[in-house]
Formats: C-alpha cells, sequence, structure tokens
C-alpha cells in the first residue's frame, strides 16, 4: 500500500524548534518530489515547501524561509522538516505530500500523509 | 501572494451540478495550465480530484471535471452526491516553484 506517515508534532514555546519526519512506504521514494503542506485550525491548505527527488532543487513559501529546512534520505524513504523560530501563526497540521508524477512536475498531490499537529504557544 | 478567491460556500441539490470558481491572477492561473482541486472531508487529509487544469487521476469519478478561462478556474460537479459534500480547495502554480491555495469551499448537498 501506498502511505506516508508523519511524526514529530507536538507543542513548542514561541522561538523554539521541532523536526517533522515523514515515512514513505509502497513506491520507489526516491523517484518523486516531495512536498509539505500546512493546514492551521479552521482554515486553507497553505504550501509550505519542496524538494526534487534527488535534493537537488529546494523551494519555500516566502512565510517559512530562513526558519524552515527540508530534506530527504532516499535509502531511509524519509522526508524531513526542521522547523526554527517557530511562531504562533506556524500553528498547524503539516502534510507530507506526494508530487502526482514521476516527470516534469505537475504541481499536484496525490499522495497525503494523515498530519501531524504542530502547535506554538507558551 | 494572497490566497487564490473561492466562494466561501455552495450548495446544490442530489443530483444537480455545482460550479465552484477559483480567481487568481495573470501571474498563477492565468499563466499556467497547472491547477489542481483537491477534496478534503472533515479531519481527513485532502484527495486529488483534478490536476493541470482538466485531468482527473485514477479512480476520480467523471463526475468531476476542470476547466479555465483567463484568471479562473473551475470544478463542476455533475450529479451531486451526499458524499460530495466536504471543503474542496484549488491550487495553482504561481512560478519559481511555489504553489497558492484558495482559500477553500464549502460543498453542501441539501
Amino acid at each position: 500500500e501506498v502511505q506516508l506517515v508523519e511524526s514529530g508534532g507536538g507543542l513548542v514555546k514561541p522561538g523554539g524548534s521541532l523536526r517533522l519526519s515523514c515515512a514513505a512506504s509502497g513506491f520507489t521514494f526516491s523517484s518523486y518530489n516531495m512536498n509539505w503542506v500546512r493546514q492551521a485550525p479552521g482554515k486553507g491548505l497553505e504550501w509550505v515547501s519542496s524538494i526534487s527527488s534527488s535534493s537537488s532543487f529546494i523551494y519555500y513559501a516566502d512565510s517559512v524561509k530562513g526558519r524552515f529546512t527540508i530534506s530527504r534520505d532516499n535509502a531511509k524513504n524519509s522526508l524531513c522538516l526542521q522547523m526554527n523560530s517557530l511562531r504562533a501563526e506556524d500553528t498547524a497540521v503539516y502534510y507530507c505530500a506526494r508530487d502526482a508524477t514521476v516527470t516534469t512536475s505537475v504541481y499536484a498531490f496525490d499522495i497525503w500523509g494523515q498530519g501531524t499537529m504542530v502547535t506554538v504557544s507558551s | 501572494q494572497s490566497a487564490l478567491t473561492q466562494p466561501a460556500s455552495v450548495s446544490g441539490s442530489p443530483g444537480q451540478s455545482i460550479t465552484i470558481s477559483c480567481t487568481g491572477t495573470s501571474s498563477d492561473v492565468g499563466s499556467y495550465n497547472l491547477v489542481s482541486w483537491y477534496q478534503q472531508h472533515p479531519n481527513k487529509a485532502p484527495k486529488l480530484m483534478i490536476y493541470e487544469g482538466s485531468k482527473r487521476p485514477s479512480g476520480v469519478s467523471n463526475r468531476f471535471s476542470g476547466s479555465k478561462s483567463g484568471n479562473t478556474a473551475s470544478l463542476t460537479i455533475s450529479g451531486l452526491q451526499a458524499e460530495d459534500e466536504a471543503d474542496y480547495y484549488c491550487c495553482s502554480y504561481a512560478g519559481s516553484s511555489t504553489l497558492i491555495f484558495g482559500g477553500g469551499t464549502k460543498l453542501t448537498v441539501l
């Protein structure tokens, strides 16, 4: 079964750090670009970051640039998001998501994890 | 960048058709045929329904269709069913390998 499972969420104080992980299974992880998308409580979806299959290309939303770092380990079929200098507005469910194609990206996500909740509060 | 503009809510009766609009700008929706649509039921992960404006992933009902005119993309659901009741989000490529989502539309099946 094709699956993505996030972990690492929790409660953190403003200014703190958290590292999210996403374990992939059921597909050739190393062939796909991967992404993080977040959703604040009761709000809409927000694209956070993308990483190409070989980690050659990395992109961030302006709202997290300089604070978040995306990475992947193809040998371990895992995706990570290191989040530093966290703010209250970073409070959200964080989803990892797979690009829908293995060739040229169509900027659509066909497989999503169940999400992990990050709460930034004092 | 501001979120793409979607109506907050739409409704329809079973069997009817509804259309959800998604308005962007000439820098995103209007410049690329890279709009996707997602369905999200409460407390569930989003599900891809349409990509590249009008293509359906395998397994998605042909009752769902997408189109675009100028800076506005649209999702049409025909033959509404109770299980279609959910939140729907559009998403567009916005250049420089960035993406922008719409604010979401709550679909109510009456």
